[in-house]
């Protein structure tokens, strides 16, 4: 079945660093990619989309590019702001799944001090 | 505003209790779905809802039931409550030709 693997958390970084965050995925069919934001306290908010091969998904200077050839999407953000701390979701979903459900990975926390 | 709405934000019951956890949604979607959140393990889809009077099973079905009614509204019914159902619940909606979901903001469950 379908699959998403997330870099274990937490990520903790200076404000101003560079921010990659992994994510890899496993699929039977051709899936759209997402990155979901959750800030604490909060439900799951859309960050970027990608839906097709090498699309570059792009939000509040997050950007994510769709890489069929490494089966890979990740997150990165050339200069992280204290307001970015929140956890951050890859999820993935298959357009031939019936269900239409969004298979998640398990989540990576990023921590950014001032 | 565009938005979806759950009831109750935070909920401690007892084992057996019977509980209902409401959601609803005004943007006229087809689709909705109920996920739980633990840690570690991200969200994972427990039933959802392609339309009126259409349910189906998700990864993660047993111990819940849910009912599509209208189409605004997709309740999840927890008949039986035991501690292994203590999780963060989320809803969340989207139309039929889109696979972007709208997720609500959650409801926080602890089962004694």
């Amino acid at each position: 079945g379908d699959s998403v693997t997330q870099m274990e958390g937490p990520v903790t970084l200076s404000e101003e660093a560079f921010l990659t965050i992994n994510c890899t995925y496993t699929a039977t069919g051709y899936p759209s990619l997402f990155w979901y934001v959750q800030y604490p306290g909060e439900g799951l908010q859309l960050l970027l989309k990608a839906t097709k091969a090498d699309d570059k998904g792009s939000n509040k200077g997050f950007e994510a590019t769709y890489r069929k050839e490494t089966t890979s999407f990740h997150l990165e953000k050339g200069s992280v702001q204290v307001s970015d701390s929140a956890v951050y979701f890859c999820a993935l979903s298959d357009r031939g799944a019936g269900r239409r459900a969004l298979t998640f990975g398990s989540g990576t926390r990023l921590q950014v001090q001032p | 505003e565009a938005q979806v709405t759950q009831n109750p934000r935070y909920l401690i019951t007892v084992t057996g209790k019977k509980l209902t956890v409401t959601c609803s949604q005004n943007m006229n979607h087809e689709y909705m779905s109920w996920y739980r959140q633990d840690p570690g393990l991200g969200l994972r889809q427990i039933y959802y809802s392609m339309n009126v009077e259409v349910t189906d099973k998700g990864d993660v079905p047993e111990g819940y039931k849910v009912s599509r009614k209208e189409k605004r509204n997709f309740p999840l019914i927890l008949e039986s409550p035991s501690p292994n159902q203590t999780s963060l619940y989320f809803c969340a909606s989207s139309l039929m030709g889109s696979n972007e979901q709208f997720f609500g903001p959650g409801t926080r469950l602890t089962v004694l």
